[in-house]
């Protein structure tokens, strides 16, 4: 079974612009969750979504935003780039069942270094 | 407020030897608790997952215990490998509004 894929693997752009990411979960899960992992804050969640609903959201401003589609794929947006923004950007997949038994698989994750 | 801590935050030991990696944390309701090993560059790798019943799970030469009276974990890696040079990183599972809390993780270095 394929793992967690996302695209692209690494970006540059400028302060300003916009950018999407994307993820293509494990074949089955439908709950998708994004992640900012920088070297001084560590691993914070931005939001999860579940069956194409928003079912939690972490505390970032409004320019990050994303969405699920029917087939579970997610994206990620972040418009008006900020050099802060620069950052690993994962993504994880959850299988169906108990939330308490439930576990995580990670993406490998976008770099995004913004200038 | 819910937080997870993790000590030390960097830890350089010696090919062959054992090491126990702490996380502590404030977390309610508790959920579970996973612990994961992430290679530079790479996203993180489930290793652990404990419920509230359980105290202690391994898996190869990770163990890794959980005290939910205390509200800590620790994990401990047997007979270090040169492979095991990675982060490990603390999670905690909450049937709040956040689901993930996560640690700062650990920085483990393994020297020939």
């Amino acid at each position: 079974k394929a793992g967690v894929t996302q695209t692209p693997r690494y970006l540059i752009k400028t302060r300003g612009q916009q950018v999407t990411l994307s993820c293509s979960p494990i074949s089955g899960h439908r709950s998708v969750s994004w992640y900012q992992q920088t070297p001084g804050q560590g691993l914070q969640f931005l939001f999860e979504y579940f069956s194409e609903t928003q079912r939690n959201k972490g505390n970032f401003p409004g320019r990050f935003s994303g969405r699920q589609f029917s087939n579970s794929r997610s994206e990620m947006n972040v418009s008006t780039l900020e050099l802060g923004d620069s950052a690993l950007y994962l993504c994880a997949s959850s299988p169906p069942g108990l939330a308490r038994s439930e576990t995580q698989y990670f993406g490998p994750g976008t770099r995004l270094l913004v200038l | 407020k819910n937080q997870v801590e993790q000590s030390p935050q960097s830890l350089i030991i010696l090919e062959g030897k054992n090491c126990t990696l702490q996380c502590n944390y404030t977390v309610s309701p508790f959920s579970n608790l996973r612990w994961y090993k992430q290679d530079t560059g790479r996203g993180p790798v489930s290793l652990t997952i404990m419920t509230f019943s359980e105290n202690t799970k391994s898996n190869g030469r990770y163990t890794a215990t959980l005290d939910a009276d205390t509200k800590q974990s620790s994990l401990h890696i047997t007979a270090s490998q040169l492979s095991d040079s990675a982060s490990y990183i603390c999670v905690v599972g909450t049937s709040g509004t956040y689901k993930y809390i996560f640690g700062t993780g650990t920085r483990l270095k393994v020297l020939a």
